[in-house]
């Protein structure tokens, strides 16, 4: 079935640090991807929405130059947390739909933040 | 906009015992509405679906949900549980002309007990 890897799963780093995190589609071709936190105890929050080849749409509050999507071809997302901070540790859970079958979209695993 | 609700944010339940987890949502346009379930430091997965057609759905792991369109409510339903249910469900919804853009409810612990 249709699968959605996101990486890495877990990352630690130092305060000032710019960390990648990818969302790919492994067997389908994805118009849109979205991406969402989830803060501990916490439901998750939509953060943007990533369309294949056109700028991001940020949801409310969500600083876009602190968080940079790049979604450079049909199968790949990229999220960029700029000079992380200890308040940006989270859970980030990337989502994508499917093209060709017009079905809701598919989750990633999720990526563990933390920013010492 | 479309927003849910899940009404109980805890729902602690003896193993063996019926359980329903409840869900509100709120919008203008028609919706797909989803159950999914987290277990501690992993991600979503899907417990089912409505997207069209029957109005009872059912799903993974004995679950099963009803849509209700005049209560606008997708509570969700399991007749007996048991421990390794014990997780956090989130009912989401999304919109049908929006790209699937999903947002979720706050989220409902289930606790099972022995």
């Amino acid at each position: 079935g249709a699968v959605v890897s996101q990486h890495p799963s877990r990352v630690i780093c130092k305060s000032g640090t710019s960390v990648k995190i990818e969302c790919r589609s492994l067997d389908f071709q994805a118009t849109t991807m979205f991406w969402y936190r989830q803060f501990p105890k916490q439901s998750l929050m939509l953060m943007a929405t990533s369309n294949e080849g056109s700028k991001a749409t940020y949801e409310q509050g969500v600083e876009k130059d602190k968080f940079l999507i790049n979604h450079a071809s049909l199968t790949l997302s990229t999220l960029t947390v700029t000079s992380a901070h200890p308040e940006d540790s989270s859970f980030y859970i990337c989502s994508a739909n499917d093209r060709e079958s017009n079905q809701p979209q598919h989750f990633g695993d999720g990526t563990r933040l933390s920013i010492l | 906009a479309q927003s849910v609700t899940q009404l109980d944010s805890q729902v602690p339940v003896f193993e063996e015992a019926p359980v329903e987890l409840r869900c509100n949502y709120s919008s203008s346009v028609s919706v797909y509405l989803f159950w999914y379930v987290q277990y501690p430091n992993q991600g979503l997965q899907l417990l089912l679906k409505y997207l069209s057609g029957s109005t009872l759905v059912k799903g993974i792991n004995g679950f099963e949900a009803e849509f209700n369109k005049s209560q606008t409510s997708f509570h969700l339903r399991k007749p007996s549980v048991h421990i390794s249910d014990t997780a956090e469900y989130f009912c989401a919804v999304s919109d049908r002309g929006g790209g699937f853009k999903t947002i979720f409810g706050a989220g409902t612990r289930l606790f099972v007990k022995a």
